[in-house]
């Protein structure tokens, strides 16, 4: 498995504000991505965070509104901008370590609420 | 496109009660289908990768099978402790592409 530690586990935000969540692993790993599960909800995949270079977004997300970074192997940040109260939700780091290994493990999430 | 459904939604069981939950589920050529529990207010906690129709894998009181069509999490004589939403998810041959989740079944064990 993998250790993964997620900041901060919970937030209230005003509307308008941002906050950036972060994701440090205890081992480096092949592939990171960032999920969000809304209220009652199954897990929606935001983005693929890539080593180095800009995340791959899946289709209603956007870079303006989730920058990502992952400058290294082992840590990845995900920005929530411009907040507004549909935002709210618990996002969530996943980790792949690659190769023979294809779980997946997660952080135990950051629970947003914006007001 | 890949899809994922879990059925039941909700499932209620008396302490003992044996039970199935199924995860149903379209790919693009199977790499791997995934169950997760997961409690409220935490992240998924990974349970069981299966590979190939036929495949069956064990953990205390859950068994994971799984067919071309179907994945089956059985849960024989749960305990309270079992209750938890539980996830199945796919992931496809094609490159290292993420899992696509279903909705979860919401499990609740009564003692």
């Amino acid at each position: 498995s993998a250790v993964i530690s997620q900041k901060p586990s919970r937030d209230i935000c005003q509307r308008g504000t941002s906050l950036t969540i972060q994701c440090q692993v205890d081992s480096q790993v092949t592939m990171m991505f960032w999920y969000r599960q809304q209220p009652g909800q199954s897990l929606t995949l935001i983005a693929t965070a890539n080593q180095g270079s800009e995340a791959t977004y899946e289709s209603g997300f956007v870079i303006d509104k989730f920058p990502i970074s992952r400058p290294n192997l082992t840590f990845s940040t995900l920005t929530v901008s411009n907040m507004s109260p549909e935002d709210s939700s618990i996002y969530l780091c996943s980790v792949v370590r690659g190769g023979v290994n294809t779980e997946a493990f997660f952080g135990q999430g950051t629970r947003l609420t914006v007001v | 496109e890949d899809q994922v459904t879990q059925s039941p939604e909700a499932l209620r069981l008396q302490e003992g009660e044996s039970s199935s939950l199924n995860c149903s589920y379209t790919v693009s050529g199977l790499r791997g289908l995934f169950w997760y529990r997961q409690d409220p207010g935490k992240g998924p906690e990974f349970l069981f990768t299966l590979y190939s129709a036929g495949e069956e894998k064990e953990k205390e009181r859950l068994k994971a099978t799984l067919t071309k069509k179907e994945s089956f999490l059985h849960i024989t004589a749960p305990k309270p402790e079992d209750s938890a939403t539980y996830l199945c998810a796919v992931q496809s041959r094609s490159g290292n592409t993420p899992l696509v989740f279903g909705k979860g079944t919401r499990l609740s064990v009564i003692a």
